[in-house]
């Protein structure tokens, strides 16, 4: 049972670089969405998706972008990583419908990315 | 905006007895009320929910309370035990889910 699974687990930027987190599913959920966690700030959304070819922002999208070519993947990109988007990021999924609100989100283990 | 509230950073109780975690919420819209548990190094783990027609939902020794009056939640769990340290988020929402801050619980043996 794969579940979410995101790569890397660690990386290490430059300002300015860019990179992808990756973020993978194997349970046919259509809503996929990205989350980071800050110390103090606990988890904030910053892209959702209900469907492939589907995205929209969330609380903080600025930086960041996302696409859904298909239901399993949800890649985020960073196009000029800053360090203030040093965090822990988390991908999460959850199956929709009739009964949406009786889905809770799966999350995967996390991507620490440390900007410098 | 923030629209989810856990204004305690953090929880120590003593093993064998009452836990509980608070959460207050702004917008009155939201349907759906969660409660995720997260352990070091892990994604956070669905605990418990309940939904806004209800003003209390239990299962096994977690217990979630609404007061839609005063915009409350509460998570309890009776009795604690070690296993239960970890940090505690209340969510709210649909498709745009919005996390509190989290509360990190300890409990003492």
């Amino acid at each position: 049972n794969a579940g979410v699974t995101q790569t890397p687990k660690f990386q290490v930027l430059k300002t300015g670089q860019s990179m992808t987190l990756q973020c993978a599913q194997d349970m046919n959920h259509e809503y996929m969405s990205w989350y980071r966690q800050d110390p103090g700030m606990g988890l904030r959304l910053i892209h959702y998706s209900v469907g492939a070819g589907i995205t929209d922002q969330g609380e903080v999208p600025n930086g960041y972008n996302v696409s859904r070519s298909t239901t399993e993947d949800f890649p985020l990109r960073l196009l000029s990583a800053a360090p203030s988007q040093t965090s822990v990021y988390f991908c999460a999924s959850r199956g929709t419908g009739a009964f949406l609100t009786n889905s809770p989100l799966h999350f995967g283990n996390g991507t620490r990315l440390t900007v410098t | 905006d923030q629209q989810v509230k856990q204004n305690s950073p953090s929880l120590s109780v003593q093993e064998g007895r009452i836990s509980i975690l608070n959460c207050d919420y702004t917008n009155s819209m939201f349907d759906y009320f969660l409660w995720y548990k997260k352990y070091p190094a892990e994604g956070p783990t669905f605990l418990i929910s309940i939904s806004s027609i209800k003003d209390k939902n239990e299962d096994g020794r977690f217990t979630v309370f609404l007061n839609k009056s005063a915009k409350h939640l509460s998570l309890h769990i009776v009795p604690s035990q070690p296993g239960d340290s970890a940090v505690y988020f209340c969510a709210l929402g649909d498709y745009d889910m919005r996390f509190g801050a989290g509360t990190r619980l300890t409990v003492k043996p």
